[in-house]
């Protein structure tokens, strides 16, 4: 079955500086690449996603990269803000009708003002 | 916009009780997903349905089962609890056979076994 490594997983930065969170896939069949910003006793929200048809999406300050050959996706969130500390979770999927989602083990990322 | 719905928020039981936990699905999604999230853990996919029938099964025990409901809601009932059952359960509805299979969380039911 599918695995997601996610590394790091806690990352600290400076208000306005960028922040990369990184992700391997072992199944070559998934095609479905989700992040999700999970807030202290919250749910996991949806920040972006990326399908194994696009290298890269963009929206805002977040961006996502792809690499299908190498099997390994990336988050990159720039400009830093305080509220973009939480955890972070990478996952993987199959786009072939109520496929689960595997996630990573998360990335703590935390914004020191 | 509307939200996954999930109730109980908490719920705290004694070991061997049982628990059912309900999830209310955005509205014209038919595919609920329920996930296991342990303390400082990734969530762990349980069970999925599609129109109302069982769709994957992870790793769920077989002391809980799980069904969708013909208005899509779904319950989680989980029996003989254990206290390795504490945990986070959230439950996730896509709109399975629209343009995206993105999962959507609803803000999840803590569970304490005691």
């Amino acid at each position: 079955g599918e695995n997601v490594e996610q590394h790091p997983s806690t990352l600290s930065v400076q208000e306005g500086d960028s922040a990369v969170i990184k992700c391997t896939y072992s199944d070559s069949a998934s095609n479905y690449f989700p992040w999700y910003k999970q807030e202290l006793g919250k749910g996991p929200q949806l920040i972006i996603d990326i399908r194994s048809n696009v290298g890269e999406k963009k929206d805002q300050r977040i961006a996502v990269t792809l690499n299908k050959t190498a099997k390994h996706f990336s988050l990159h969130i720039t400009e830093t803000q305080p509220e973009d500390s939480a955890v972070y979770f990478c996952a993987a999927s199959l786009i072939q009708g109520a496929q689960k989602l595997v996630f990573g083990q998360g990335t703590r990322l935390t914004i020191n003002p | 916009a509307a939200g996954v719905i999930q109730s109980p928020r908490h719920l705290i039981k004694e070991k061997r009780e049982t628990a059912t936990l309900k999830c209310y699905p955005i509205p014209r999604h038919d595919t609920v997903y329920w996930y296991q999230q342990g303390p400082g853990q990734d969530p762990q996919f349980l069970i999925s349905f599609y129109e109302k029938m069982q769709s994957d099964k992870g790793s769920i025990p077989d002391r809980f089962s799980a069904q969708q409901f013909s208005d899509y809601h779904s319950e989680l009932n989980m029996s003989s609890l254990e206290l390795g059952d504490s945990a986070l359960y959230f439950c996730a509805s896509s709109p399975v056979g629209g343009s995206t299979d993105t999962q959507y969380f609803g803000p999840g039911t803590r569970l304490t076994v005691l």
